[in-house]
């Protein structure tokens, strides 16, 4: 049974704050991707790697670094949390092709007050 | 802007009823897929369409890709509400290898 795991459901934070995000998959894919998804605008792609170290920017980067230090992990990091960072952040993985299914983690209810 | 307008947005419908959600898009698309979601869970896929016209059926559900590949339609029949939920579309692009593009999803209420 495939799985993306997420390190928390729910996580409350600061203004000003670091916060991590972490994904993991036991699917050995090569894609990893990180999306935050409001009502009203859908899934929206913050950023993604197709390999170990590698990374490419998505469509709203800005306030957001990651990393993929391992195959199996990637760590999506806010470096200085803001209120308009509140959302729901959501980790996918997949084989490369553009046909390929996206398997999604439960997803991270953030809240930055 | 999205690039894959879904409708209607809201849709609420009373058990046995049927219903369709468009996804519409001026750009041309190399698969699309559908996707529902469950409040506090992830998207899970439903379905891929990769080729213009094709017609795929999974028990109540239907799905079409558009002769041009810029479009698609779920339509479920007869409605239950554990159908319930929030239906994403997503389409990839082979120029753009690994990303999708979603709409901004359909939330379905079936009531009992």
């Amino acid at each position: 049974d495939v799985k993306v795991t997420q390190s928390s459901r729910y996580l409350v934070k600061r203004t000003g704050e670091k916060v991590f995000l972490e994904c993991v998959q036991d699917m050995d894919h090569e894609n990893m991707f990180w999306y935050r998804q409001d009502p009203g605008l859908g899934l929206r792609l913050i950023y993604f790697s197709y390999d170990v170290k590698m990374k490419e920017k998505g469509d709203i980067p800005e306030g957001y670094s990651v990393s993929r230090e391992k195959k199996e992990r990637f760590s999506l990091i806010l470096e200085s949390a803001s209120t308009n960072q509140t959302s729901m952040y959501l980790c996918a993985s997949s084989q490369p092709a553009s046909q390929e299914t996206q398997y999604f983690g439960p997803g991270t209810r953030l809240l930055v007050l | 802007t999205q690039l894959l307008e879904q409708s209607p947005q809201f849709l609420s419908i009373q058990e046995g009823e049927n219903l369709t959600v468009y996804c519409n898009s001026s750009s041309v698309f190399s698969s699309l897929q559908w996707y529902r979601q469950e409040p506090g869970e992830g998207p899970v896929l439903l379905v891929t369409v990769v080729t213009g016209g094709e017609v795929k059926k999974l028990k109540r559900l239907t799905f079409q890709f558009g002769d041009a590949r810029k479009d698609s339609s779920l339509h479920i029949t007869a409605a239950q509400p554990g159908d319930t939920g929030l239906y994403l579309c997503a389409g990839g692009k082979r120029s753009n290898d690994y990303k999708l593009s979603f709409g901004a999803g359909t939330t379905v209420t079936v009531r009992a």
